[in-house]
């Protein structure tokens, strides 16, 4: 079965500096792995998400994820925060190929901007 | 142009009533989940429908209810409502049943009293 593990569940960060997110997954077959974000009182929106191919993953709003298969690990970076980067992030991993459809999340990682 | 859309959006009520949650998706596709979410913001999968078929069922009590009349639609009845069940419910959509990216609804908050 797979598994992910966000590291930190809380982030706090100064507006125009790195944001840095953690996720590390378990899994027996190559992954299927995404970054969701959820806006306060809103629905999940997807951010990035990694299948095949290249390992750095180009995303909505300035996010950018890279696939590690050595250290199994696909964290989330952004190189300036910004006031609305202010939200809740899912690391979430699917099995390819597989009988597998669900998708597993993290735990998700509180993230706020400081003026 | 809404994607995914939930009703209703708030739903407070005592415990031991009987209550539904309904959502849409105008997207054409053919696959729609039920997730919860709970106070520390966890997310779980609790159903799935692909084609109007159940092919998800997590270990969900049997309170739980789902049901598609069609592909653009998965409905949540929820009976004999207890404490525990107070949380975001969570309606979602892709195209397919592998991989491939959800579209979720913005949530019902659901509060037993």
């Amino acid at each position: 079965a797979q598994s992910v593990t966000q590291l930190g569940s809380h982030v706090s960060v100064s507006e125009g500096a790195l944001v840095l997110l953690r996720c590390n997954y378990s899994s027996s077959v190559p992954p299927y792995l995404f970054w969701y974000v959820q806006y306060p009182n809103q629905g999940l929106q997807l951010l990035l998400k990694y299948t095949t191919g290249a390992t750095l993953v180009k995303g909505i709003n300035g996010f950018e994820a890279e696939f590690k298969k050595s250290e199994t690990s696909f964290h989330l970076t952004k190189p300036s925060a910004h006031m609305s980067d202010a939200a809740e992030y899912f690391c979430a991993v699917t099995l390819y190929p597989g009988n597998d459809y669900k998708l597993s999340f993290g735990a998700g990682t509180t993230v706020t901007v400081r003026a | 142009d809404t994607a995914v859309s939930q009703t209703p959006k708030y739903l407070v009520t005592q415990m031991g009533n009987d209550k539904s949650i309904k959502c849409e998706q105008n997207l054409g596709h053919d696959t729609m989940y039920w997730y919860k979410q709970d106070s520390k913001k966890f997310l779980k999968i609790m159903f799935s429908y692909n084609n109007k078929e159940l092919i998800i069922n997590e270990t969900v009590p049997n309170r739980f209810s789902p049901k598609s009349p069609d592909k653009a639609h998965l409905n949540l009845h929820i009976n004999s409502l207890e404490l525990g069940d107070s949380a975001v419910y969570f309606c979602a959509s892709s195209q397919g049943t592998s991989l491939g990216e959800q579209f979720f609804g913005p949530g019902t908050r659901l509060t037993v009293l």
